[in-house]
């Protein structure tokens, strides 16, 4: 079945830092990819997405770009805030059932300090 | 912005009893689902209703638990009778279609405790 991996977390960056959050992910057919974030006592929230290969999803200085050759979408943001502290989820929608079904990575925790 | 809203945000129960969680999905929304998420492992899919019935749903939405939406605003996840192993955050999540790339919207989430 579907799956999708994770980098393990908590990942602890300074404020202004570069940021790599890796996934990758098994699929049949042709998946569309999805970062979710998550910040402390909230719901899931869309940060991007990507439908097909090579598209890049960006938002608030995020981007990812769907690989397919790698089957990965790597999350990055070229400058962490404080403000990004929350926890990560890559996910991907098999889009071949009646309705759309998410399959979540594990969640990677980021952490960013002054 | 149009948002998914969850009540209770949480709940302690005792094994045994039934529990209902209630979610308002988006007003325009077509698809509605569940998902839940054990503390520190993944969310995972539970069920997927479309068009008054479920499309499509996963081993874990055994007998126990069952989905209903009883007006035109609000869709239910019950628990029958809850076990300790169903303490968890349950998501309510609504969209608009399901083609490609179709978005999920989240609302944020009932936790669960069953002692």
């Amino acid at each position: 079945g579907d799956s999708v991996t994770q980098m393990e977390g908590p990942v602890t960056l300074s404020e202004e830092a570069f940021l790599t959050i890796n996934c990758t992910y098994t699929a049949t057919g042709y998946p569309s990819l999805f970062w979710y974030v998550q910040y402390p006592g909230e719901g899931l929230q869309l940060l991007l997405k990507a439908t097909k290969a090579d598209d890049k999803g960006s938002n608030k200085g995020f981007e990812a770009t769907y690989r397919k050759e790698t089957t990965s979408f790597h999350l990055e943001k070229g400058s962490v805030q404080v403000s990004d502290s929350a926890v990560y989820f890559c996910a991907l929608s098999d889009n071949t059932g009646t309705a759309s079904k998410l399959t979540f990575g594990t969640g990677t925790r980021l952490q960013v300090t002054l | 912005e149009p948002e998914v809203t969850q009540t209770p945000s949480h709940q302690v129960t005792q094994m045994g009893q039934e529990v209902i969680l209630r979610c308002v999905p988006i007003s325009n929304h077509l698809y509605f689902y569940w998902y839940r998420q054990i503390l520190g492992q993944k969310v995972e899919f539970l069920v997927s209703f479309y068009n008054n019935e479920i499309s499509e749903k996963s081993e874990i939405f055994d007998d126990q638990f069952s989905v209903e939406r009883p007006d035109g605003s609000n869709f239910t996840l019950k628990i029958r009778s809850t076990k300790l192993e169903d303490s968890a955050m349950y998501f309510c999540a609504s969209s608009m279609d399901r083609g490609d790339g179709n978005t999920i919207y989240f609302g944020e989430g009932s936790w669960l405790t069953v002692v």
